[in-house]
């Protein structure tokens, strides 16, 4: 079962605009996390954020928890035709063992 | 180079074939963990290794056999290839469970 879902499944946008992506989850979580990838790669690590905190920064990236909704959101800034790659969230379940992996958003952005 | 590297990057092989995949990090991380990447169901977790000689199930662990004998080195055996095998199978590392994790990029399985 998905421990993250993410929301929308596929986003398209212009270069220069923000593109922002939501994700859900189910249990308690200790952390978590958004990924990257870009076709044929592997995924790449952006950003942690903690059940403690509520909002992280990374260059063009913002992302912000509320564990009240279970939900957090990545937004990345001033969008360049490079950021187009599958972005992911990750939770863990608590267990500290192992992360859940959402289905991800597919974010295309146009030159 | 520090970093992960699976090994074959592509593969093609017949059902009821056993095949390995490949797994070597570089950086002493504590976990590693082999995950299948299918459309429709994103990454999915077939088993995770803790240390050298500990190994757990994930969410899809049958028809696969993982080992751990060093700590740099994580091998997958699928003992008897079936059609529903055929994906993309990352693995990947981090010091923690939970911790971000390094991963691989991929080894894309087709199954005929």
């Amino acid at each position: 079962s998905q421990q993250g879902e993410e929301d929308p499944q596929a986003l398209s946008i212009q270069e220069g605009e923000n593109a922002t992506m939501n994700c859900s989850y189910k249990t308690s979580i200790n952390n978590l996390q958004w990924y990257r990838q870009n076709s044929g790669r592997g995924l790449v690590h952006l950003i942690l954020i903690r059940s403690n905190e509520r909002e992280k920064h990374s260059g063009r990236l913002r992302v912000t928890l509320d564990t009240s909704k279970k939900s957090s959101s990545l937004l990345i800034t001033a969008s360049r035709a490079a950021d187009t790659a599958s972005y992911f969230c990750a939770t863990d379940d608590g267990s500290a063992r192992q992360l859940t992996f959402g289905s991800g958003t597919q974010l295309t952005v146009l030159p | 180079d520090a970093g992960i590297t699976q090994s074959p990057r592509y593969k093609i092989t017949e059902t009821g074939r056993q095949v390995t995949l490949m797994c070597h990090q570089t950086w002493s991380h504590s976990y590693m963990f082999w995950y299948r990447q299918d459309l429709g169901h994103g990454l999915r977790l077939i088993y995770y290794s803790a240390a050298a000689d500990i190994t757990d199930k994930g969410e899809v662990p049958d028809g696969y056999v993982v080992s751990r004998s060093k700590t740099e080195n994580f091998p997958l055996t699928l003992e008897s290839a079936t059609r529903s095998q055929t994906s993309v199978y990352f693995c990947a590392s981090s010091e923690k469970g939970n911790q971000p994790q390094h991963f691989g990029d991929g080894t894309r399985l087709s199954i005929l």
